[in-house]
């Protein structure tokens, strides 16, 4: 059974980057026709996708945090990572990760990791 | 970007009762590719449909998607006890992929 487990700090400062790791098991990253991405929830609000990765590296942002935004993948650890620049409050949020196939929506997630920006 | 307005923003309904939520679409979705998520307080989002009305591995039947273009709705038939939660549907045809703002079915 495919398995997605966030982690990272869980308080940011304002300005500052933050950073968070999706590892996977019971599949493999590099799979053909997968795809994996982030997807945030600020509090009691709604669902916001953030951007996608394929094993390739091949990458595809929401463009509203495109320039924030920088999604990588490690094929030899089976995990990708999401870096988030210049975090303000708004950035508060459960942030999950994904998996889709091609054609498909997200079918596997993980159980989100909360993300606080405050000094 | 597509925006998609759900309606209604909450429905007050008692387990038994049957219930549409719709999801109505700024412009019209390419191949049909809308999928309806169901949250539950503190847990991820759980797929229920993908394609406008297929539903995803270990849905129950009572679960039902229908709609094409801009226009989708999500039926259950029954509600049972668990079916108490929020509900997004998604575009994941045009991007940036884009979600509703949810509509919440709680307990009268």
């Amino acid at each position: 059974q495919l398995q997605l487990q966030e982690s990272g700090p869980g308080l940011v400062k304002p300005s500052e980057t933050l950073s968070l790791t999706c590892a996977v098991s019971g599949g493999s990253i590099s799979s053909s026709g997968y795809y994996w991405g982030w997807i945030r929830q600020p509090p009691g609000k709604g669902l916001e996708w953030i951007g996608t990765i394929y094993y390739s590296g091949s990458t595809y942002y929401n463009p509203s945090l495109k320039s924030r935004s920088t999604i990588s993948v490690d094929t030899s650890k089976n995990q990708f990572s999401l870096n988030l620049s210049s975090v303000t409050a708004a950035d508060t949020a459960v942030y999950y990760c994904a998996r889709r196939s091609t054609g498909y929506p997200p079918d596997y997630w993980g159980q989100g990791t909360l993300v606080t920006v405050s000094s | 970007e597509i925006v998609l307005t759900q309606s209604p923003g909450t429905l007050s309904l008692s387990p038994g009762e049957r219930v549409t939520l719709s999801c109505r679409a700024s412009q019209s979705v390419s191949g049909s590719y809308l999928a309806w998520y169901q949250q539950k307080p503190g847990q991820a989002p759980r797929l229920l449909i993908y394609g406008a009305s297929s539903r995803a591995t270990g849905i129950p039947d009572r679960f039902t998607g229908s709609g094409s273009g801009t226009d989708f709705t999500l039926t259950i038939s029954r509600l049972e006890p668990e079916d108490f939660a929020v509900y997004y549907c998604q575009q994941y045809g045009s991007s940036p992929r884009t979600f509703g703002q949810g509509t919440k079915v709680e307990i009268k």
